[in-house]
């Protein structure tokens, strides 16, 4: 099972893009790289999944190295309501055989 | 909108009652969990079921957890007798559990309080 190893905090401020990178070195040929974003008193929400080279949707972009033993979540301009902790989670089938679990995430603060 | 369903928002009780948490999953999803989160502990995955039969219920304190789904639009969590430290929020998410897929849908949470 991929294990994940991502920055604890990270501050930033408005307008400004983000970076987040999660490292899984022994990622699986199977394993797909998901980023999930927990917003104060809300559960976490899906915000891009990716297998290699970049994926972007109206939220982030992820980018993949050829290698796949990192990531990096992208935030272009970010305001206050980006606020947030973002998991990195590796696996096929949610990211250990079926089951969904969570690390400690990155917990980012953006400030004016 | 479909959307995960959890009751009550809100749940303030005394030490050693009981506590029933509910959660509607999205209909048509084979797979639910059941986290708690807490500041010290983050998110625990308690347990998780797969087209309703219970898979994996190791992070659940047994003596006084227990979930189940009587059919597929309810799950449920119970705790008896409840303690102060069962104090968090819990979260309940559905989702679909087939090859690439990893998203999965959270309920808005219960707070429990335990006085």
């Amino acid at each position: 099972l991929a294990k994940t190893t991502q920055p604890i905090s990270m501050d930033s401020y408005e307008g400004q893009e983000v970076n987040i990178t999660c490292s899984h070195n022994n990622i699986a040929t199977n394993d797909y790289i998901t980023w999930y974003q927990q917003f104060p008193s809300q559960g976490p929400r899906f915000i891009i999944q990716g297998y290699k080279t970049k994926v972007t949707n109206e939220v982030a972009s992820l980018f993949i190295p050829a290698d796949r033993k990192s990531s990096t979540l992208s935030l272009p301009r970010v305001s206050l309501s980006d606020t947030a902790v973002y998991y990195c989670l590796v696996g096929d089938r949610y990211n250990q055989g079926g089951k969904l679990i969570f690390g400690q995430g990155t917990e980012l603060s953006v400030k004016p | 909108d479909a959307r995960v369903t959890q009751t009550p928002r809100d749940k303030v009780t005394e030490m050693g009652q009981e506590v029933t948490m509910r959660c509607q999953p999205i209909l048509g999803h084979n797979t639910v969990f059941w986290y708690r989160q807490t500041m010290m502990q983050g998110l625990e995955l308690l347990a998780y079921f797969r087209n309703r039969a219970p898979l994996d219920d190791s992070g659940m304190p047994k003596d006084r957890f227990s979930a189940e789904m009587p059919d597929a639009t309810l799950a449920t969590l119970k705790i008896q007798p409840s303690e102060p430290r069962d104090s968090a929020v819990y979260f309940c998410a559905s989702g679909l559990d087939q090859r690439d897929n990893t998203e999965a849908f959270f309920g808005q949470g219960t707070r429990l309080t335990v006085v």
